[in-house]
């Protein structure tokens, strides 16, 4: 059982190139987030989703764009990255009810130069 | 504007302390507060998380106390041992609005043998 799944696990980029991360998880969740974690800061929710074709604002969405195109998977884009945007960025699905958790990913560390 | 404020930052326990960490909120409509892990180089796991309608809540070695009026929760760690040295954070939510975890900035915990 994979859990959620997030590719890649390091990247560095450029100032100004464009680059999508890829997060799958095969709990069947309706909800899954994306989050970025800063020193000092926790972490901080960029976008979300409530569902398949489905996708809304978080906290610091600003540079970033998301698709929820099917169910399993759940897309975070950069269209021209910059350096504030290096960071650890972290996709987490929902398992909802009672028994309430996030499931996060291992994480996949950013560098823009 | 960051509406859970936690501390200390780092804290430093010996072996068979106790360690504490509390966690502050603003927003009086949030309903669901967890409190998550995280070990160097991987995602947050949750911990415990308790809802306003108790006062704590304990599970093993770890309890969450709640104080409604005050607006602050606390992570009680009894017997604290050296694998529980990791990052803590605590979070609060609305569980109506999507259940957007809030996160406070994070608590390195170190155990000294």
């Amino acid at each position: 059982n994979a859990g959620v799944t997030q590719t890649p696990k390091f990247r560095v980029l450029k100032t100004g190139q464009s680059m999508t991360l890829l997060c799958a998880q095969d709990m069947n969740h309706e909800y899954m987030y994306w989050y970025r974690q800063d020193p000092g800061m926790g972490l901080r929710l960029i976008h979300y989703s409530v569902g398949e074709g489905t996708t809304a604002k978080g906290e610091v969405p600003d540079g970033y764009n998301v698709s929820r195109l099917k169910k399993q998977n759940f897309l975070l884009g950069l269209e021209s990255a910059a350096p504030s945007q290096t960071s650890v960025y972290f996709c987490a699905s929902r398992r909802t009810g009672l028994d309430e958790k996030l499931f996060f990913g291992s994480g996949t560390q950013l560098s823009v130069l | 504007q960051q509406q859970v404020k936690q501390s200390p930052q780092s804290l430093i326990v010996q072996k068979g302390g106790i360690s504490i960490i509390n966690c502050a909120y603003e927003n009086t409509a949030f309903d669901y507060f967890p409190w998550y892990q995280q070990f160097p180089g991987k995602g947050p796991a949750l911990l415990i998380a308790i809802r306003p309608d108790v006062s704590e809540k304990k599970e093993g070695r770890f309890t969450i106390s709640f104080n409604k009026s005050a607006k602050q929760f606390s992570l009680h760690i009894m017997d604290s041992q050296p694998g529980d040295s990791a990052t803590y954070f605590c979070a609060a939510s609305i569980e109506t609005s999507g259940s957007r975890l809030t996160f406070g900035e994070g608590t390195q915990l170190t155990v000294n043998p």
